[in-house]
């Protein structure tokens, strides 16, 4: 079956420590995205890539990083520059048409806390 | 600016019954979707219902309808018929044109609550 893997399900994160966060698609998506849910809230954009070897910017970038080796694969890292990372992250990966209306298609998440 | 409103942060529908949850939306495109979202209590985000700016007829998916008003930017997700299992945080979202790569802009969320 296609979808998107996300891991660990559960991260602790030391202070002045960096986190990575795994998502993988076996989709064929062109396009990756890392979203953020703090609660009671809707999603935010962090990071996205349309294409391999690029990546842009989203609404809340300061403080991670993102790379794009294999199309398959969005790993972000959450820096220790990040003051407050306690929070859901939900990786999504789409299609680049823009007339398409497939819907993004969502791994189960990432819940990361602070020890 | 906030690009996707969701007004009602929690409702309550008796099982069986239909409920309206709200959303309006701001742009300046003319060419957008919109989508509605269902989050459970587990964290996944499962995709619900679809509706172009382009298209005439309301989208329809089974239980869910949207009842697009385009004149008045809203997009309001209609379930009927209500089942235990429809309780969950609802979310509404947005894709304009080429904005962040086709990325979705979201509202904040109505927290639904279907009773016995």
């Amino acid at each position: 079956d296609g979808g998107i893997t996300q891991s660990p399900k559960y991260l602790f994160r030391k202070e002045g420590q960096n986190v990575t966060l795994s998502c993988e698609q076996n989709l064929n998506h062109d396009a990756m995205y890392w979203y953020r849910q703090d609660p009671g809230q809707g999603l935010r954009l962090i990071y996205y890539s349309q294409i391999v070897n690029d990546f842009q910017k989203g609404d809340i970038a300061e403080g991670y990083s993102v790379s794009r080796e294999k199309k398959e694969s969005f790993p972000l890292t959450v820096t220790s520059a990040q003051k407050n990372p306690t929070a859901f992250y939900l990786c999504a990966s789409s299609t680049q048409d823009r007339g398409a209306r497939q819907p993004q298609h969502f791994g189960d998440g990432t819940r990361l806390s602070i020890l | 600016a906030q690009k996707i409103t969701q007004t009602q942060p929690g409702m309550f529908v008796q099982e069986k019954e239909a409920v309206t949850l709200d959303c309006t939306y701001d742009t300046s495109d003319q060419s957008y979707g919109l989508f509605w979202y269902k989050q459970p209590s587990s964290g996944e985000m499962i995709f619900l219902i679809y509706q172009g700016s382009y298209d005439e007829q309301n989208a329809t998916e089974g239980r869910y309808s949207l009842n697009f008003q385009k004149a008045r930017k809203s997009a309001n997700l209609v379930i009927s018929a209500s089942q235990l299992g429809d309780s969950a945080m609802y979310f509404c979202a947005m894709r304009e044109g080429t904005h962040s790569g086709y990325a979705l802009n979201f509202g904040k969320g109505t927290s639904l609550l279907v009773t016995p």
